[in-house]
């Protein structure tokens, strides 16, 4: 156990939908992230956050939007995505956003679009 | 850009092995580095950390030693287990980042 929770751990949806990946952090940090991981690549950081604000997108293309209601809590909107897009998508907290602060990830979401 | 380099996989050991998994680092200022684990069907968990030159980072059973000359922070353990098996990131991270940068994942498995 980490401190930082996501829901749901699996996710299955069609081309069409609209669904939300919510990620939840519990070590009153300030800074959170969304990575974006696929078999045999490497680790994708696609969103960053810093006291709400987001401070890098790492272009990400527009069918993922990331929302940061407060520092404790990260959501990860998602429309009109592709079978590529099929992956899991890893969440993180940090104290800061650089120099020595280590990251805490959550278990992530195993996203498969159909 | 900062960057991590570490060694491909798999990396296939019997129990009670010995292991080193390589990483090498490029960076402008004076990073901090990590390893993190991530075990099957999880997120990635924090290993180890360094945060300057010479310093050496440990946790059960694992070390790894930040060499500014070499710019390398290898993995060791001088007797892995079964379960030990899961898939090794080395990273770093400075004060010109938002981010953190991992390298690409180095996938161990240890036999009994």
């Amino acid at each position: 156990e980490t401190g930082v929770t996501q829901t749901p751990r699996h996710l299955v949806m069609g081309m069409t939908n609209k669904k939300s990946l919510k990620c939840e952090q519990h070590l009153g940090h300030n800074a959170m992230y969304w990575y974006k991981q696929s078999a045999k690549k490497p680790l994708e950081l696609m969103f960053v956050y810093n006291f709400k604000e987001q401070t890098e997108n790492n272009s990400v293309p527009s069918r993922f939007s990331p929302e940061c209601p407060n520092s404790s809590h990260l959501f990860l909107h998602l429309h009109t995505l592709q079978p590529e897009d099929s992956a899991l998508y890893l969440c993180a907290s940090s104290q800061g956003l650089a120099g020595s602060y280590e990251q805490y990830f959550g278990p992530g979401t195993r996203l498969t679009v159909t | 850009g900062d960057s991590v380099t570490q060694m491909e996989g798999p990396v296939t050991l019997s129990e009670e092995a010995f292991l080193t998994i390589n990483c090498t680092y490029t960076a402008t200022g004076y990073p901090s580095l990590f390893w993190y684990v991530q075990y099957p069907g999880e997120g990635l968990q924090l290993l180890l950390k360094a945060t300057k030159a010479d310093d050496k980072g440990s946790n059960k059973g694992f070390e790894a030693t930040y060499r500014k000359e070499t710019t390398s922070f290898h993995l060791e353990k001088g007797s892995v287990q079964v379960s030990d098996s899961a898939v090794y990131f080395c990273a770093l991270s400075d004060h010109n980042n938002n981010d953190m940068r991992f390298g690409a994942g180095t996938r161990l498995t240890v036999k009994p």
